[in-house]
């Protein structure tokens, strides 16, 4: 069965510093995906990235980058200049194939990130 | 951008009645999943849908039925809701772009059963 753990359940950064939100992972699936959702108070989640599992070079999407190191089962989302904004749950998640075609995701218990003055 | 909602977005009902949480994606997609969310905690999937006429179990055992009639529309219903109800049920659909298959959320339907 594949696993995500978030070790950080809440992380402070000030405004327009980086941070870096860690994620290990474990599966036996020699091809997986890993994704980012953004899920601000309101509840809604919002899709941030994605890294597969063959990808030659770390995902990068505006403000967001994607530290995956294979060898050691990680993929730690990367927030530069951090705005007011980004204070939310961060929740890092697994593609797992399903019967029939589609995936499911395995999901980590998030990081809460708040962004201050 | 995904275009998928869900009513109501917040619920507040008493044990026993029957509800029918609404979720509709007007992306065409072919798989539609719903996940259940406790406060803080990660999500469990607990039905997903290939197509029409077509509904799977998932990981989280759930009281809770699915129907998928048309391609859009993927309803999950509660024929007696009880206090352990009481969650956000996020609903989801996904299409395969740039070479993989994202998931795209609605809003959510925070539930609260008294």
């Amino acid at each position: 069965a594949q696993k995500i753990t978030q070790t950080q359940p809440g992380m402070f950064v000030q405004e327009k510093e980086a941070v870096t939100l860690d994620c290990t992972y474990d599966t036996s699936d020699p091809s997986y995906g890993l994704f980012w959702y953004k899920q601000p108070s309101s509840g809604e989640m919002i899709f941030l990235i994605y890294q597969g599992s063959y990808d030659q070079q770390n995902a990068t999407e505006g403000r967001y980058s994607l530290n995956f190191q294979k060898a050691r089962k990680s993929a730690n989302l990367v927030i530069s200049a951090s705005q007011l904004g980004d204070s939310a749950m961060y929740f890092c998640a697994m593609r797992e194939a399903i019967t029939g075609g589609g995936n499911k995701l395995t999901f980590g218990t998030g990081t809460q990130l708040k962004v201050e003055l | 951008e995904a275009d998928i909602y869900q009513t109501p977005r917040y619920l507040v009902i008493g044990t026993g009645k029957k509800i029918t949480l609404e979720c509709s994606q007007t992306m065409g997609h072919d798989k539609m999943y719903w996940y259940q969310q406790d406060p803080g905690m990660e999500l469990h999937l607990i039905h997903y849908s290939y197509g029409v006429n077509s509904t799977e179990k998932g990981d989280l055992s759930s009281e809770s039925t699915v129907s998928r009639i048309r391609t859009e529309h993927f309803p999950l219903t509660l024929e007696s809701a009880r206090p352990s109800h009481t969650s956000q049920y996020l609903c989801a659909s996904s299409a395969r772009g740039r070479g993989l298959e994202t998931q795209y959320f609605g809003p959510g339907t925070r539930l609260l059963v008294l």
